[in-house]
C-alpha cells in the first residue's frame, strides 16, 4: 500500500513569491494533516482538512492557506513568502473514528527554501 | 491548555546499552500520547501510541513506553541500542479532544557510539 506522497521535494523562492506543496493520502484515509518544521522551532500544527473542509488551524497567518480536494489530496499555499517560511513542511493522512486519537502517517516532506 | 516537554534535547549511549528518553506532558484530558521518530531526510514514523489501555505500551524495533499519570511522564525506553536508532524522537500528545491535533515536542536527538 502506498504511503503519503508529496510533491515537490524540495522548492526554491524567493521573498514575495507565492509556493504550492502538494500532497496524497493514503488511500482510505479522509484527513490530511500540515506541519511545518523550521530550524529551531520543531514542529508546528498548520491545517487539518477533513471530508474537504478545514476544521482546524495552527497559530499561523492568513497566508497559508489550503484546500482538500474531492480525492482528499491537498494542497498547501504559501502566499507572500517570508524567509522564516523557509522550512520541511510535513503532511500527514488519518482516519476519524469517533474521538479517538487515531495515528498520523507522515509523508517525507516538502523542503521549502526562500531566498 | 495541552503541552509536552522533552527534558533533553540530545542523548547519546553506546551501542548495547539501555536508551532512556524522557517526556513529561500536561493535559486537562485524559490523554492520547504517542512517540514518532524522524530519521534524517525523512518522515515521522510512529513507534508506538498510548489511547488509555495498558499503560505499558509496547512498539516497533524493541521501544516500550510507559504512561505514568501521577508522573505525567511517558519515558520512551529500549533494553539495547542499535547504531540504526539514531535519530531525532518526537514525544507527542492530544490536543483537546474533537480537535485531532497533534501537540508535539520538541524533540530529542539520539546518538549512538560504536
Amino acid at each position: 500500500e502506498a504511503g503519503v506522497t508529496q510533491s515537490p521535494t524540495h522548492l526554491i523562492k524567493t521573498r514575495g513569491q507565492q509556493a504550492t506543496l502538494r500532497c496524497s493520502p493514503i488511500s482510505g484515509h479522509t484527513s490530511v494533516y500540515w506541519y511545518q518544521q523550521a530550524l529551531g522551532l520543531g514542529l508546528q500544527f498548520l491545517l487539518w482538512y477533513d471530508e474537504g473542509e478545514e476544521r482546524n488551524r495552527g497559530n499561523f497567518p492568513p497566508r497559508f492557506s489550503g484546500r482538500q480536494f474531492p480525492n482528499y489530496s491537498s494542497e498547501l499555499n504559501v502566499n507572500a513568502l517570508e524567509l522564516e517560511d523557509s522550512a520541511l513542511y510535513l503532511c500527514a493522512s488519518s482516519f476519524l473514528s469517533g474521538v479517538t486519537y487515531n495515528e498520523q502517517f507522515f509523508g517525507p516532506g516538502t523542503r521549502l527554501t526562500v531566498l | 491548555a495541552q503541552s509536552v516537554t522533552q527534558l533533553d534535547s540530545h542523548v547519546s549511549v553506546s551501542e548495547g546499552t539501555p536508551v532512556l528518553l524522557r517526556c513529561n506532558y500536561s493535559s486537562s484530558y485524559s490523554p492520547s500520547l504517542f512517540w514518532y521518530v524522524q530519521h534524517p531526510n525523512k518522515g515521522l514514523q510512529l513507534l508506538l501510541k498510548y489511547t488509555s489501555a495498558a499503560t505499558l505500551v509496547k512498539g516497533i524495533n524493541g521501544f516500550e513506553a510507559e504512561f505514568k499519570k501521577s508522573e505525567t511522564s511517558f519515558h520512551l525506553t529500549k533494553p539495547s541500542a542499535h547504531m540504526s536508532d539514531a535519530a531525532e524522537y518526537f514525544c507527542v500528545v492530544s490536543d483537546t479532544p474533537g480537535t485531532y491535533k497533534y501537540i508535539f515536542g520538541t524533540g530529542t536527538r539520539l546518538k549512538v557510539l560504536a
